[in-house]
């Protein structure tokens, strides 16, 4: 079963607006990272925040969590049609193997 | 592009047969995961290898199984495929040490 939600579950921007996307998830993680993928390929890894960091910036990339709410967002500013993709977080469990627990993902679409 | 690969890129086979699907992982990467993507869904945990051994598996059926090798490349078998077993089998690698994993462009398992 799925661990998050994602929310929305598309949305559809006009190129140079910013995107917002949130996932809310169950139960303790270790850590929380966004993944993009494009037309059914394979996963690329965005930003991972670890459960003890509140924000984090990687270029037009914004991510926050709130362990207490159990929630995480991820801001593209200023979108580009190349980002058009599903955009998926997945959290990392603390027990056993480091397997990702993804949610149904948001998908993104970026009109010129 | 992510250092994984992933063999072949389409299959098509018949329900009830065997599959065998292949994965290279990233140069100095000696985990290797295995998730099952859903048209639509996100991707769900299936198993993992680290140095050779099973190490945690997701909810799935024996049915599915799996290989590490020296070189740390991998293999996934499913046996007595179901219509239901249609999907996108992706295959991640990462550092024992670190949370992200990298994943490959996906084998796209159709079962009619």
């Amino acid at each position: 079963s799925q661990q998050g939600e994602e929310d929305p579950q598309a949305l559809s921007i006009q190129e140079g607006e910013n995107a917002t996307m949130n996932c809310s998830y169950k139960t303790s993680i270790n850590n929380l990272q966004w993944y993009r993928q494009n037309s059914g390929r394979g996963l690329v890894h965005l930003i991972l925040i670890r459960s003890n960091e509140r924000e984090k910036h990687s270029g037009r990339l914004r991510v926050t969590l709130d362990t207490s709410k159990k929630s995480s967002s991820l801001l593209i500013t200023a979108s580009r049609a190349a980002d058009t993709a599903s955009y998926f977080c997945a959290t990392g469990l603390i027990q056993g193997a480091q397997k990702l627990v993804f949610g149904q993902g948001t998908r993104l679409t970026i009109n010129p | 592009e992510t250092g994984v690969t992933q063999s072949p890129t389409h299959l098509i086979k018949t329900r009830g047969q065997q599959v065998t699907l292949r994965c290279s992982s990233q140069s100095g990467h000696n985990t290797v995961s295995w998730y099952q993507q859903a048209l639509g869904q996100g991707p769900q945990f299936i198993f993992q290898y680290y140095r050779e051994e099973e190490n945690g598996r997701g909810n799935f059926p024996p049915r599915f199984s799996g290989l590490q090798f020296p070189n740390y490349s991998s293999e996934l078998n499913v046996n007595a495929l179901e219509l239901d077993d249609s999907a996108l089998y992706l295959c991640a690698s990462s550092h024992p040490r670190a949370y992200e994993q990298y994943f490959g462009p996906g084998t796209r398992l159709t079962v009619t």
